[in-house]
């Protein structure tokens, strides 16, 4: 069965700094995408960002990237010119390619503080 | 676009009582899911539908949960009777293109059983 793990309960970052979330996962599939959801304390989860496991190239969506090494099961992100509104609890979450299944697979999620 | 609704948002209860939560999905999506989030933790899914078809409902226990979507639309999930460790925000989450479509997720509807 396919895991996900979040190491950092909490982190915290300073306005317009950078702050990198970590995530690892364990699957044995070779196909499967890969994101990373917002959770701001309304509980509407957002996407922020997916990755595709095939590509190789990093996927980024204006502040937000992702730095996928998928021999390493790793995919960490990347907030860059942090602000309050970033904060949140993000969650990362892994589904497979196959399967018919659509199933997210979330882990226990970072909750990330940013100060003024 | 109006998003995915979900009511009511936040529900308490006694044990032994009966709930239920409604959700109405993102228009023209086909795929919906429910997902139980406990406390500090990530969501877990409950039981999905393409259309009006329950095609997994493994991780839904079926001693007390039930769920139905009539007509492919609206879903409503059940829970006769809860327990004290139903205790958790119950998310609805909707695809346009089936299974491998980006999820979009409701607000949730957070249950407190006492």
């Amino acid at each position: 069965a396919q895991t996900v793990t979040q190491s950092q309960p909490e982190m915290s970052v300073q306005e317009a700094e950078t702050v990198t979330l970590s995530c690892t996962y364990d699957t044995s599939e070779s196909d499967y995408y890969l994101f990373w959801y917002k959770q701001p304390p309304s509980r509407q989860m957002i996407l922020v960002i997916r990755q595709e496991a095939y590509k190789q190239q990093n996927a980024t969506e204006n502040r937000f990237s992702v730095n996928f090494q998928k021999a390493a099961k790793s995919f960490s992100l990347k907030i860059s010119d942090s602000q309050l509104g970033d904060a949140a609890m993000y969650f990362c979450a892994y589904r497979s390619a196959g399967g018919n299944t659509g199933k997210l697979i979330f882990g226990q999620g970072t909750t990330l503080q940013v100060k003024p | 676009e109006a998003g995915v609704v979900q009511s009511p948002r936040y529900k308490i209860i006694e044990k032994k009582q009966p709930v239920a939560f409604w959700c109405n999905p993102i228009s023209g999506h086909n795929t919906l899911y429910w997902y139980r989030q406990n406390l500090g933790q990530g969501p877990e899914l409950l039981i999905r539908y393409e259309n009006e078809e329950a095609v997994d409902d493994s991780q839904l226990p079926k001693d007390r949960f039930s769920a139905e979507r009539l007509k492919g639309v609206d879903s409503t999930l059940k829970i006769q009777p809860a327990e004290l460790g139903d205790s958790a925000v119950y998310l609805c989450a909707t695809a346009g293109q089936g299974w491998a479509d980006t999820q979009y997720f409701g607000p949730g509807t957070r249950l407190t059983v006492l």
